[in-house]
């Protein structure tokens, strides 16, 4: 069975940073391309970047282009966005997906207030 | 313009068949696209429902009933999801969502269908 388990959201001033971490497993996560995809409250989904399945290359959206990395680590089936400079604007629902494949997880909270 | 529009709400009966647009823009060509469609339900992640891009380069989600197709509309310049035998546990939101080149991986707005 695939599973995509994120973790690392919470509460987060402005200006501060948060790493997300997602845990694959029940596919072969080093030949798949990952992304992180959020939903904002009330609102459809937004995708945020995406990173090749060597980690070789990596976009972004231009919302967060600059604050926002991400990363993987394909022995620990493990992929990882590191997020600095949040807004507001940031506060979401944040997904690892393989979205060629149709795999997502269950998502994990960031909020971005004072 | 959104590269991808799909109208907010959708209305239709038990056992009636509905039909879902997203539409691209004037300058994105449909025929090249795979058109991807997913479900979501309140309080829960995306679920993959299918893709389409012709009658001989399409895929069914795992478990995702038949009764869910896909199409394209080219004079319309729109893919269509169709659901066919609507049940009460079809009411979700519905989106759908392209990779272009350009912004990579996009979504469109959503549909919110209501089964009543």
């Amino acid at each position: 069975e695939v599973q995509l388990v994120e973790s690392g959201g919470g509460l987060v001033q402005p200006g501060g940073s948060l790493r997300l971490s997602c845990v694959a497993s029940g596919f072969t996560f080093s030949s798949y391309e990952m992304n992180w995809v959020r939903q904002a409250p009330g609102k459809g989904q937004e995708w945020v970047s995406l990173i090749s399945s060597s980690g070789s290359t990596m976009y972004y959206a231009d919302s967060v282009k600059g604050r926002f990395t991400i990363s993987r680590d394909n022995a620990k089936n493990s992929l990882y966005l590191q997020m600095s400079s949040l807004r507001a604007e940031d506060t979401a629902i944040y997904y690892c997906a393989s979205l060629t494949y149709g795999y997502w997880g269950q998502g994990t909270l960031v909020t971005v207030s004072s | 313009q959104a590269v991808l529009t799909q109208p907010s709400s959708l209305s239709a009966s038990p056992g009636a068949s509905a039909s879902l647009t997203c539409t691209l823009r004037s300058d994105i060509n449909i025929g090249t696209y795979r058109i991807y469609w997913y479900q979501q339900k309140p309080g829960s992640p995306p679920q993959y429902l299918l893709r389409y891009k012709s009658d001989s380069d399409k895929q069914q989600g795992s478990g995702v009933p038949s009764r869910f197709s896909g199409s394209k509309d080219a004079s319309a310049n729109a893919g269509i999801l169709l659901i066919s035998g609507l049940q009460s546990e079809d009411e979700a939101d519905y989106y759908c969502m392209i990779w272009h080149s350009s912004v990579y991986w996009v979504f469109g707005g959503g549909t919110k269908l209501t089964v009543l």
